[in-house]
């Protein structure tokens, strides 16, 4: 069955330092790949997404993420964090037949001053 | 191009209850997906419609149901209301044969 595991639920980091955020998944067929930010009280937006194409793949504010299909990964990585990116990010999967999202729980980004 | 809107943003309801949930998809979008977001947890997917059909469905129990409509705006109706119905409800518009979601705001329901 299809899953997504968000290894750390709170990810805490200085400000201006990078971030690795972690999401494997298990599937045996093809699947398209997306994180989305959640902010406190609001819906859900859509960060960045893979695909097909280049496995690496980029955000308007900076953030990558990049498909790694030997290890079913799709981490979320920032060289610089700002104190505006404190959320919570979700990684979510769907597969190519149906495209109904399975979800990760979440890792909360706490950015420290 | 409007986004996706839900109604309302939040709701109490008392057990025993029943609740009807609203979503407008973003213009152009056909296809309609609701997931519940209990807290602290990731979405979970109750159920998808296309063409006012259900086109796949979570583990969630037969109170939990749904419309779609010719504009392709969308109902959850949820009845017999239980204190773990507590949650944000989510809807997401996309096209049939794109993968790509987008969601509401979030209808928040409290179960009391």
């Amino acid at each position: 069955a299809q899953s997504v595991t968000q290894l750390d639920s709170q990810v805490p980091v200085f400000e201006e330092a990078p971030v690795e955020l972690r999401c494997n998944y298990s599937s045996s067929v093809s699947v398209y790949l997306f994180w989305y930010v959640q902010y406190p009280n609001q819906g859900l937006q859509l960060l960045l997404k893979y695909l097909s194409g280049s496995t690496l793949v980029e955000s308007i504010n900076g953030f990558e993420a990049e498909f790694n299909k030997s290890q079913t990964s799709f981490h979320l990585r920032k060289p610089s964090v700002h104190i505006s990116d404190t959320a919570e990010y979700f990684c979510a999967v769907s597969e190519d037949s149906n495209y109904q999202l399975i979800w990760g729980a979440g890792t909360k980004l706490i950015i420290k001053p | 191009e409007t986004g996706v809107t839900q109604s309302p943003t939040h709701l109490i309801k008392t057990r025993g209850q029943q609740v009807t949930l609203r979503c407008s998809s973003q213009s152009g979008h056909n296809t309609v997906s609701w997931y519940q977001q209990a807290l602290g947890q990731g979405p979970q997917f109750i159920f998808q419609y296309y063409r006012e059909e259900e086109n796949g469905r979570g583990n969630f129990p037969p109170r939990f149901s749904g419309l779609q409509f010719p504009n392709y705006s969308s109902e959850l109706n949820v009845n017999a209301l239980e204190l773990d119905d507590s949650a944000l409800y989510l809807c997401a518009s996309s096209l049939r044969a794109y993968p790509e979601a987008f969601f509401g705001q979030g209808t928040r329901l409290t179960v009391v």
